[in-house]
């Protein structure tokens, strides 16, 4: 299974953007990145995902290296709501996800 | 609000006792698939259920097991508790076939061995 690294945490201040990487060197040519976010005492939350280019939906964007050997979650402007821990998962033709532990994300008035 | 609905939401249980968690998947959804979270890790992938046959399985022992019902809900058992089964037990509903589409995960079952 292909694995995934993350910083185990990262800091940033409400309103502003915050940039999320992740490295998946060992990443093959038909696996898909998603990014899913585990809030406190819920389940995991999908966010995005994409494969090769770069996609954007209501609640985030997510940056593609054109290696694919890294992507990036950005959260345009970061609210109090998002602290939470944002896992980068490649994910196969099936439902088995490889968690990692994630960055766990704070957010400061 | 996902609509994926775990139960019960936390259980006490001792060692070497049976245990059933439960899944109510979300409407229309045809896959669910069920997660060990210990603390401070993330989840860890347990099995699969489509159209009531596991078709994958994790690094967990025969002991955890599964069913999954017409109705598509999904029922977790693990026998012989050990102390190291004390976690939080997810359970996900996708709609299989949507192209890598998004899984909907319940808010768990907080399970804790004795």
């Amino acid at each position: 299974d292909a694995k995934t690294t993350q910083p185990n945490s990262m800091e940033s201040n409400e309103e502003e953007p915050v940039h999320l990487p992740c490295n998946h060197s060992t990443i093959s040519g038909t696996d898909y990145i998603h990014w899913y976010r585990q809030l406190p005492s819920q389940g995991p939350e999908y966010v995005i995902h994409g494969l090769t280019s770069n996609v954007n939906n209501r609640m985030a964007s997510l940056a593609i290296a054109e290696d694919r050997k890294s992507s990036t979650l950005i959260l345009h402007r970061a609210t109090l709501r998002d602290a939470a821990v944002y896992y980068c998962i490649l994910r196969d033709y099936t439902d088995k996800l490889i968690f990692g532990t994630g960055t766990r994300l704070q957010v400061f008035p | 609000e996902t609509g994926v609905t775990q139960s019960p939401t936390h259980l006490i249980k001792t060692r070497g006792q049976q245990v059933t968690l439960r899944c109510s998947s979300q409407s229309g959804h045809n896959t669910v698939s069920w997660y060990q979270q210990a603390l401070g890790q993330g989840p860890q992938f347990i099995f699969q259920y489509y159209r009531e046959e596991e078709n994958g399985r994790g690094n967990f022992p025969p002991r955890f097991s599964g069913l999954q019902f017409p109705n598509y809900s999904s029922e977790l058992n693990v026998n012989a508790l050990e102390l190291d089964d004390s976690a939080l037990y997810l359970c996900a509903s996708s709609l299989t076939g949507t192209g890598f589409g998004k899984l909907f995960f319940g808010s768990g079952t907080q399970l804790s061995v004795l």
